[in-house]
């Protein structure tokens, strides 16, 4: 079953802009984290943000939870041709036996050089 | 750093013949997974296992089975292989101890049954 809903499902913009894509997910989780997967490869972790927390920072990736609103986003600024792929947010639900991520369906995104 | 390895990126079957994918991770993580992916579904499920010789079904089991005789080392098996079951395989692990675990994946498996 998909918790994670990401938007847009697919995302075009110029090198240099700032990219923007969001995660909404349906129950309590421990954390969201969020993955990225160059084509046909594997996907690759690239941040997590706990529940108690509003926003972290990664270089140039910013990342936002708001769990009254169970919705999250992330920031890629000054985007580069190589950021071109597919980004996945997955949610660790709370209560939840297995200890499993769930994975939403994707973003896909082009940056043009 | 971790690593997790599938045991071939592409393999191409013939229907009904059994197919065996492979998957080692060499951090000792009790969790292992299986996902297959499609394009415009992402990632689904098909089992996991929390522990040696412990195994659960995922959101799409039918027509796999897995193994896991070693801690290290996680197998999907399909039995008899179908046209549907096209699709590209990701194997994944994941420490239990802490809740702030990321989730490490193997670099997939691309299967195309004829």
């Amino acid at each position: 079953s998909q918790q994670g809903e990401e938007d847009p499902q697919a995302l075009s913009i110029q090198e240099g802009e700032n990219a923007t894509m969001n995660c909404s997910y349906k129950t309590s989780i421990n954390n969201l984290q969020w993955y990225r997967q160059n084509s046909g490869r594997g996907l690759v972790h690239l941040i997590l943000i706990r529940s108690n927390e509003r926003e972290k920072h990664s270089g140039r990736l910013r990342v936002t939870l708001d769990t009254s609103k169970k919705s999250s986003s992330l920031l890629i600024t000054a985007s580069r041709a190589a950021d071109t792929a597919s980004y996945f947010c997955a949610t660790d639900p709370a209560m939840e036996y297995g200890n499993k991520l769930v994975f939403g369906a994707g973003t896909i995104l082009r940056v043009k050089s | 750093d971790v690593k997790v390895t599938q045991s071939s990126r592409y393999l191409v079957k013939r229907t009904g013949e059994k197919v065996f994918l492979e998957c080692v991770q060499d951090m000792d993580h009790e969790n292992m997974f299986w996902y297959r992916q499609d394009p415009g579904l992402g990632l689904r499920l098909i089992y996991f296992s929390y522990d040696v010789k412990m195994k659960e079904k995922g959101d799409i089991p039918e027509g796999y089975s897995v193994s896991r005789e070693k801690k290290e080392r996680f197998s999907l098996i399909l039995e008899s292989a179908s046209t549907n079951q096209t699709s590209m395989y990701l194997c994944a692990s994941r420490r239990t101890s802490g809740r702030s675990d990321t989730q490490y994946f193997g670099p997939g498996t691309r299967l195309t049954v004829l």
